[in-house]
C-alpha cells in the first residue's frame, strides 16, 4: 500500500505569492494533519482535518487554510507568503481522529522557500 | 510554542555504543510519542508510551516514563550507523486529543 504522498517536493515562490501544497493520506485513513518545520526546529501543528472537517488549528495566522475533500486528501494554502513562511510542511494521517493516541504516518514534505 | 524539550541537542557516538536522549515536558499528558527523522524528511513513529506506563521496549530502542518528573528517556542499544538522524519527542493529551506537540529534537550521529 501506498504511503503518505505529498506534492510538490520543493516549491520557490515570492513574498506575497500563494501557495497550494497536496496530500493524500493512506488508503482508509480519515484523518489528516499538517505541520511545518522551520530549520533546525521540531514540527509545529498547523491544522488537523478529520471526516472533512477541521478539528483543530495551531497558531498560525489566517493566511493558512486548508481543506479536505470527500476522498480524504488535503489540501493546505498559504496567501501572502511571507519569507519566514520558508519550511518544510509535513502532512500525517491516522485512522481516526484522535492524533494523540496512536501513532502518525507522516509523508516526506514539501520544502517551501519564499524569496 | 512547544512542550516537549530534549536533552541534549546533539549527540555523537561511535558505532556499537549506546544512546541516550531525554524529553521534558511542562504539563500533563496522555501519552508520550518518539519519531525519527531523516535529513529533514518525513518522520517516522518509534514508540508510544502511555501516562501509566513507566517502560517499553521496542527493538533495540527502550523509551522510560516519569510523569511525577514530566521526562521520558529514549535509548538506542547497540547503535549502527544507519541510526543517524534526528529524534524528537511528541507529547499528547492535557485536554486536547487532535494535537501532538513536538520538542526540538536531538540529532544523533553513529559514527562507523
Amino acid at each position: 500500500d501506498a504511503g503518505v504522498t505529498q506534492s510538490p517536493t520543493h516549491l520557490i515562490k515570492t513574498r506575497g505569492q500563494h501557495v497550494t501544497l497536496r496530500c493524500s493520506p493512506i488508503s482508509g485513513h480519515k484523518s489528516v494533519s499538517w505541520y511545518q518545520q522551520v530549520l533546525g526546529q521540531g514540527p509545529q501543528f498547523i491544522f488537523q482535518y478529520y471526516e472533512k472537517e477541521e478539528r483543530g488549528r495551531g497558531n498560525f495566522p489566517d493566511r493558512f487554510s486548508a481543506r479536505q475533500f470527500p476522498n480524504y486528501s488535503s489540501e493546505l494554502n498559504v496567501n501572502a507568503l511571507l519569507l519566514g513562511d520558508s519550511a518544510l510542511y509535513l502532512c500525517a494521517s491516522s485512522p481516526t481522529a484522535s492524533l494523540t493516541n496512536e501513532k502518525l504516518f507522516f509523508g516526506s514534505g514539501t520544502q517551501l522557500s519564499v524569496l | 510554542s512547544q512542550q516537549g524539550e530534549e536533552d541534549p541537542q546533539a549527540l555523537s557516538i561511535q558505532e556499537g555504543e549506546n544512546a541516550t536522549m531525554n524529553c521534558s515536558y511542562k504539563t500533563s499528558i496522555n501519552n508520550l510519542q518518539w519519531y525519527r527523522q531523516n535529513s529533514g524528511r518525513g518522520l517516522v513513529h518509534l514508540i508510544l508510551i502511555r501516562s501509566n506506563e513507566r517502560e517499553k521496549h521496542s527493538g533495540r530502542l527502550r523509551v522510560t516514563l516519569d510523569t511525577s518528573k514530566k521526562s521520558s528517556s529514549l535509548l538506542i542499544t547497540a547503535s549502527r550507523a544507519a541510526d543517524t538522524a534526528s529524534y524528537f519527542c511528541a507529547t499528547g493529551g492535557g485536554g486536547s486529543n487532535y494535537k501532538l506537540t513536538f520538542g526540538k529534537g536531538t540529532l544523533l550521529t553513529v559514527n562507523p
